[in-house]
């Protein structure tokens, strides 16, 4: 199982780029990195998944670089409603089922005015 | 679509009750999932399912039990309740694209307490 190592937590301010990265350096060839975000009470909600290079879609941006030892999701210009715990989630979606995927620790961001 | 559902909510048991968490899944998804968070941790595989009739244990399966007779439905059995199981549960569940596009829908949760 590919291991995922985050920061604890970060501080923002609202309309600030928040950078979070995470770090998997067991990846395997056919693994996915995912990220999660996690409101107090309430179930883990997609954000964005990639394989390489950059993906980006309405809410945040994923760069991976070439070795895919880490990757960095990206919140542009965030928000108070942006203050929850977001997931590194690196597995084989194909082959592997539940069994590979692993959530990591966990980055709790904390945005404040 | 209501998505997923978890019941119940909440549930105080035991310890050696012996209980069933409910999950549905209305979206025709193959690939069903419970796992466990326990206070201030990430979330750990239970269990998984990749279609009707096919299950397999998750990183931490003792204690528990699945079985997958629909694609809708798919029950995570607790026979004999342990302080240790006390967590929040969620159940997921995902529809694998050939590209290998994997996007889990989550459940609300069912916070279990074993006394």
């Amino acid at each position: 199982l590919a291991k995922t190592t985050q920061p604890i937590s970060m501080d923002s301010y609202e309309g600030q780029e928040v950078n979070i990265t995470c770090s998997h350096n067991n990846i395997a060839t056919n693994d996915y990195i995912t990220w999660y975000q996690q409101f107090p009470s309430q179930g883990p909600r997609f954000i964005i998944q990639g394989y390489k290079t950059k993906v980006t879609n309405e809410v945040a941006s994923l760069f991976i670089p070439a070795d895919r030892k880490s990757s960095t999701l990206s919140l542009p210009r965030v928000s108070l409603s942006d203050t929850a715990v977001y997931y590194c989630l690196v597995g084989d979606p194909v082959t592997g089922g539940g069994n590979k995927l692993t959530f990591g620790t966990g980055t709790q961001l904390k945005v404040e005015l | 679509n209501a998505g997923v559902t978890q019941t119940p909510k909440f549930r105080i048991l035991k310890i050696g009750q012996s209980m069933t968490l409910q999950c549905t899944q209305d979206m025709n998804h193959n690939y069903m999932y419970w796992y466990r968070q326990d206070p201030g941790m990430g979330l750990k595989l239970i269990y998984y399912s990749v279609g009707a009739g096919i299950t397999d244990k998750g990183e931490v399966p003792n204690g528990y039990n699945v079985s997958r007779s629909t694609t809708e439905d798919f029950p995570l059995r607790l026979e004999l309740a342990a302080p240790s199981q006390t967590s929040v549960y969620f159940c997921a569940s995902s529809d694998l694209k050939t590209s290998g596009y994997n996007e889990q829908f989550f459940g609300p949760g069912t916070r279990l307490t074993v006394l």
